[in-house]
């Protein structure tokens, strides 16, 4: 059964540093990886998307991910962080192979706070 | 490009009662999804229709929630009657087309509404 894994509830980091927001899946195809930021009171917003090829992806906000096969992991990364990237990040998986639908398996979600 | 819009944003209602909600998708977009999305929880499909098809309801509580998405365009959940479990945000998300095969090469993200938060007392 798919499966996603945010084992960390809340990522603190100060303005101006790195952040890693972390995520593992277990897929029995290949996985279709996608993360979404979501703000309070509003709906789920698309960050970037892993499908095939080079293994970092580029996404919006200046937001990255690294696709890692061998450790099942997607992590999501910024090289500085900013005050205003504070939310709620949601890692999510899509079988590409076994899968009839387009269903996304979402993690628990882990919340940033970016401190001043 | 307008987004997905929901209505309403927020409800309160008691136990054994109804409720709708209502998600007019993207325009163009054939996919709409219903998620719920229990507090600290990630969002969970509920149904998803590709035009006015059922592709997915295997999450569903059918004897208690229905959806219909009758013209392929917007589409209305309902809970008849709720249970305190039901408190929850309700997430409708389109996306362009539906994700074919694995060659496909074209896997669209879908586009997530505000949400509908319901508290059923």
């Amino acid at each position: 059964a798919q499966s996603v894994a945010q084992p960390e509830d809340q990522v603190n980091v100060a303005e101006g540093n790195p952040l890693t927001v972390k995520c593992t899946y277990s897929v029995s195809g290949n996985p279709y990886l996608f993360w979404y930021v979501q703000y309070p009171n509003r709906g789920l917003q698309f960050l970037l998307k892993y499908i095939t090829g080079d293994n970092l992806v580029k996404g919006s906000y200046g937001f990255e991910a690294e696709f890692n096969k061998s450790q099942t992991s997607f992590h999501l990364k910024k090289p500085s962080a900013l005050v205003s990237d504070s939310a709620l990040y949601f890692c999510a998986v899509r079988d590409g192979v076994s899968s009839n639908t387009d269903k996304l398996i979402f993690g628990t979600g882990t919340r940033l706070q970016v401190f001043p | 490009e307008a987004g997905v819009a929901q209505s309403p944003r927020y409800k309160i209602i008691e136990k054994r009662q109804s409720v709708a909600f209502w998600c007019n998708p993207i325009s163009g977009h054939a996919t709409l999804y219903w998620y719920q999305q229990i507090l600290g929880q990630g969002p969970k499909l509920l149904i998803q229709f590709q035009n006015n098809g059922v592709v997915d309801d295997s999450q569903l509580p059918k004897d208690r929630f229905s959806a219909e998405r009758l013209k392929g365009v917007d589409s209305t959940l309902k809970i008849q009657p709720a249970k305190l479990e039901d408190s929850a945000v309700y997430l409708c998300a389109s996306s362009l087309t539906r994700t074919g095969t694995r060659t496909s090469g074209i896997h669209n993200e879908q586009f997530f509404g505000p949400g509908t938060r319901l508290t059923v007392l």
